[in-house]
């Protein structure tokens, strides 16, 4: 069976500063993982994959993340936050064995503060 | 290009009605996927098609629930008798293919109320 488990409800960070949202997966066999972000009232975009190939992924608008197997993880990570990064974001794994059907955390909602 | 459309974008209707959620994916793609995200959870596949056939309907509830992409196009999502726990935001998504590479696009979701 594969689920996500992200670990904070709400990060709070101030504009300029590290972001940092954590989340951690199981699954039986070889996953692809993802980051997904939803802005209010738009629909779910993309922000990086993984896919078996580079362990450290890069996505859009600056964020990236790292497949980490000995501990599950695939943490999402921006140097510096903006304020139009405000939103709230998805940790997702698909097991290719299972299908294509994707599997959501229960999100993180992201605030900056100016 | 258009991405990923669905209609109504808001539906209000009573307890016991029947209602019908359409998902319009991008063109060319094969692919589509339906998704419910009730508040404060993230969504949870429901059904997918791989051209006119459900591939896999293992996240519908019940059977009250029922889907159908007859031209392997426009997809509608039926809801029987619904019920206040019903309400949520259903989403649809589509891709090219199902191999790992492709990516699903996610349309802005029809948000179903149950009173």
């Amino acid at each position: 069976a594969q689920s996500v488990t992200q670990l904070d409800s709400h990060v709070s960070v101030s504009e300029g500063t590290p972001v940092l949202l954590r989340c951690n997966y199981s699954s039986s066999y070889s996953p692809s993982l993802f980051w997904y972000v939803q802005h209010p009232n738009k629909g779910l975009q993309l922000l990086l994959k993984y896919t078996s190939a580079a362990t450290l992924v890069k996505g859009i608008n600056g964020f990236e993340a790292e497949f980490k197997k000995s501990e599950t993880s695939f943490h999402l990570t921006k140097p510096s936050a903006h304020m139009s990064d405000a939103a709230e974001y998805f940790c997702v794994v698909r097991e290719r064995e299972y299908g294509n059907k994707l599997v959501f955390g229960a999100g993180t909602i992201l605030r900056v503060k100016s | 290009g258009a991405g990923v459309s669905q209609t109504p974008s808001n539906k209000v209707t009573e307890k016991g009605k029947y209602v019908e959620l359409r998902c319009d994916p991008i063109s060319g793609h094969t692919a589509l996927y339906w998704y419910r995200q009730s508040l404060g959870q993230g969504p949870e596949f429901l059904i997918y098609f791989q051209g006119t056939g459900a591939a896999d309907d293992s996240g519908l509830p019940n059977d009250r629930f029922f889907a159908v992409r007859p031209e392997g196009s426009v997809s509608t999502l039926k809801i029987q008798r619904t019920e206040r726990g019903d309400s949520a935001v259903y989403l649809c998504a589509s891709s090219l293919g199902t191999s790992g590479s492709n990516e699903q696009f996610f349309g802005p979701g029809t948000r179903l109320t149950v009173l």
